[in-house]
């Protein structure tokens, strides 16, 4: 079974500070995807990676930014957290780029910035 | 651009009932459809997809038919459970590039005894 694991199910954070959210997978799959969640507006795509130290911005990159060092970590930074970035946070992955690949999600991180 | 527009809800069942939540697409090219379920508290998990027209994607007693002629992946379930309360998510995804899914709003499910 593929499994996606994220380094924190609850932060708490406050204003201004540096975030970093985890992501971890271990099927050696090439493309990594950072996704948040907020009620009303289902899952929003932030920043994908489809190798090492590769990145491409999502819908709403604004406020973020990613690191992929290893192909099997890919990580969300929050330069500076602000109220507006609470929400939960979904990493995910998949082995190819075409339509038929599934895309495997992990379980989670819920943001709060204070 | 791509969308997906599903049934937001919430969806009130009770136990036994038919079960059935919209989705409709837009897209560029020709994707494929997935649903996925995200129970209380946890990530999404793929509970179907199709990947061609006329395909059916079937799980755990769900079912869902891609119908190109009327863009549509509307999800069934003959007789639900309580167990199956959770958000249900309509995504597409076109390929060509790793460019993420595109997701519905969700549908929040609730199934009473």
């Amino acid at each position: 079974d593929v499994k996606v694991t994220q380094s924190s199910r609850y932060l708490v954070k406050r204003t201004g500070e540096k975030v970093f959210l985890e992501c971890v997978q271990d099927m050696d799959h090439e493309n990594m995807f950072w996704y948040r969640q907020d009620p009303g507006l289902g899952l929003r795509l932030i920043y994908f990676s489809y190798d090492v130290k590769m990145k491409e911005k999502g819908d709403i990159p604004e406020g973020y930014s990613v690191s992929r060092e290893k192909k099997e970590r890919f990580s969300l930074i929050l330069e500076s957290a602000s109220t507006n970035q609470t929400s939960m946070y979904l990493c995910a992955s998949t082995q190819g780029r075409g339509r038929t690949d599934t895309q495997y999600f992990g379980p989670g991180t819920r943001l709060t910035v204070l | 651009g791509n969308s997906v527009t599903q049934m937001e809800g919430p969806v009130t069942l009770s136990e036994e009932a038919f079960l059935t939540i919209n989705c409709t697409y837009t897209a560029t090219g020709y994707p494929s459809l997935f649903w996925y379920v995200q129970y209380p508290g946890e990530g999404l998990q793929l509970l179907l997809k199709a990947t061609k027209a006329d395909d059916k994607g079937s799980n755990k007693g769900f079912e869902a038919t891609y119908r190109k002629e009327t863009t549509s992946f509307h999800l069934e379930k003959g007789s639900v459970q309580v167990s199956d309360s959770a958000v249900y998510f309509c995504a597409l995804w076109a390929g060509g590039g790793a460019d993420g899914l595109t997701f519905g709003k969700g549908t929040h499910l609730i199934i009473q005894p």
